[in-house]
């Protein structure tokens, strides 16, 4: 059983360019967040996907955008990349039924390391 | 806004010492309270939970404590071992108990 897979592991852009990352949720899991893990840090929340819609953002700027697919795969973009957009983005899955198990029990991926230069 | 504070930031044990790693949070409605391990490189894993209805959960060498009143949380590892040796975060759910908000990290270093 796959758990969360993320791609590409590593990448490399300059100031103004644009990303996309990808992930794949753990088999079963139909919801989709993304954080942002900058050196040292703890993973900050982005937003979250479910029903291929934004469900919750959390403070990041409008560059930041995403998608979900009918097969609760996600990407993540990032326009107009700043050197301080330089981290590990980090993918997490989990069931949309948490709320009533009460938790929001999340699966990460192993990331996608960004550097901005 | 909704805040974690973690404590220590660095942490330094013996092989066969205990752990502990303090948090607290801001959120009066946080309602979910995970534990995740970080090894470098590797992705956060899950190594225990707590929910606010219960005050402390076990699972071998590794225990949490929550004390709602106070919106602190603790993570305890008895008899530490070097591979114990990792990032650890704790979080707590957001108000709509959809994101977590994370502390800064403890870096656990166990020495043989």
């Amino acid at each position: 059983d796959a758990g969360v897979t993320q791609s590409p592991t590593h990448l490399i852009k300059t100031r103004g360019q644009q990303v996309t990352l990808r992930c794949s949720p753990k088999s079963g899991h139909d919801t989709v967040s993304w954080y942002q893990q900058a050196l040292g840090q703890g993973p900050q929340f982005i937003f979250q996907y479910y029903e291929e819609e934004e469900r919750q953002r959390g403070n990041f700027p409008d560059r930041f955008s995403g998608h979900q697919f009918p097969n609760y795969s996600s990407e993540l973009n990032v326009n107009a990349l700043l050197l301080g957009d330089s981290a590990l983005y980090l993918c997490a899955s989990s069931l949309s039924n948490w709320r009533s198990s009460g938790a929001n029990v999340l699966t990460f991926g192993a990331g996608s390391r960004l550097t901005v230069l | 806004g909704e805040n974690v504070e973690q404590h220590p930031s660095t942490l330094s044990v013996q092989e066969g010492d205990s752990a502990v790693i303090k948090c607290t949070y801001s959120d009066s409605a946080s309602n979910y309270f995970p534990w995740y391990k970080q090894e470098l490189g590797k992705r956060p894993q899950l190594i225990i939970d707590i929910r606010s209805n219960v005050g402390e959960k076990k699972d071998q060498r590794i225990a949490v404590t929550l004390n709602k009143t106070a919106k602190h949380f603790s993570l305890h590892i008895t008899e530490t071992q070097p591979e114990d040796s990792a990032v650890y975060f704790c979080a707590a759910s957001d108000q709509a108990g959809t994101a977590l908000i994370f502390g800064k990290g403890t870096t656990l270093s166990v020495s043989s």
